[in-house]
């Protein structure tokens, strides 16, 4: 398997609910980001887990909330968001943290409208 | 703090031409990596240049590093429509650039 999945590939959400986005991958990377991108800009980071722990947070609003369960999974739990917060959400994945000899292997992100 | 810019961030060309884009880093930064987007999509990677010198080719794309100058190029050989995408570059530190919008004419 060398895929990072990302699920729902699509949400709306309002700006008073609670909604998470969850990213997998089995490929034994320890170090897993999340990105936020908006249209025609490029990747911006919000988090970087390495071996579980959180390593980055780049200011991101508290709004945005992540967890790493395990090696595997990494959730971006969503609360109270504003409609600027619309924009792509990417996962990605590195065998350890940074880009290394490998580059990332992106999801195929969350594209999120907060009406 | 690296910084990462590319140019042009908007490219037009027709098929059968080439071009380079460029890719200028600001600090020391031994790796580079290039990037593929389709519009909507996620990013796929494309190369990984990992040293001083390095140069990798794959179809009608070449990349190339030079970290003394701390640059890398992404050239393009007779382009074809299917290469118009946004193209970016990123440094060691997770940095991206803002990206090179290539759209081929047919």
């Amino acid at each position: 398997d060398t895929e990072v999945t990302q699920t729902p590939k699509h949400l709306v959400m309002g700006m008073t609910n609670k909604k998470s986005l969850k990213c997998e991958q089995h490929m034994g990377h320890r170090a897993m980001y999340w990105y936020k991108q908006k249209a025609k800009k490029p990747p911006e980071l919000m988090f970087v887990y390495s071996y579980e722990k959180l390593s980055i947070n780049e200011s991101v609003p508290s709004r945005f909330s992540p967890e790493c369960p395990n090696s595997s999974l990494l959730n971006l739990h969503l609360h109270a968001l504003q409609p600027e917060d619309s924009a792509l959400y990417l996962c990605a994945s590195s065998p350890t943290s940074g880009q290394g000899s490998y580059g990332y292997t992106f999801g195929s992100g969350t594209r999120l409208t907060v009406v | 703090e690296l910084k990462v810019e590319q140019n042009p961030l908007f490219l037009s060309m027709q098929e059968g031409k080439n071009y380079t884009i460029y890719c200028n880093y600001s600090t020391t930064s031994d790796r580079l990596y290039w990037y593929r987007q389709d519009p909507g999509k996620s990013l796929e990677s494309l190369f990984v240049l990992l040293s001083n010198g390095a140069v990798k080719q794959e179809g009608r794309l070449m990349a190339s590093l030079d970290t003394k100058a701390r640059l890398s190029t992404l050239h393009i050989t007779a382009a074809v429509h299917d290469l118009s995408a946004t193209y970016f570059c990123a440094g060691d530190k997770i940095i991206f650039g803002k990206g090179t919008r290539l759209h081929i004419l047919p």
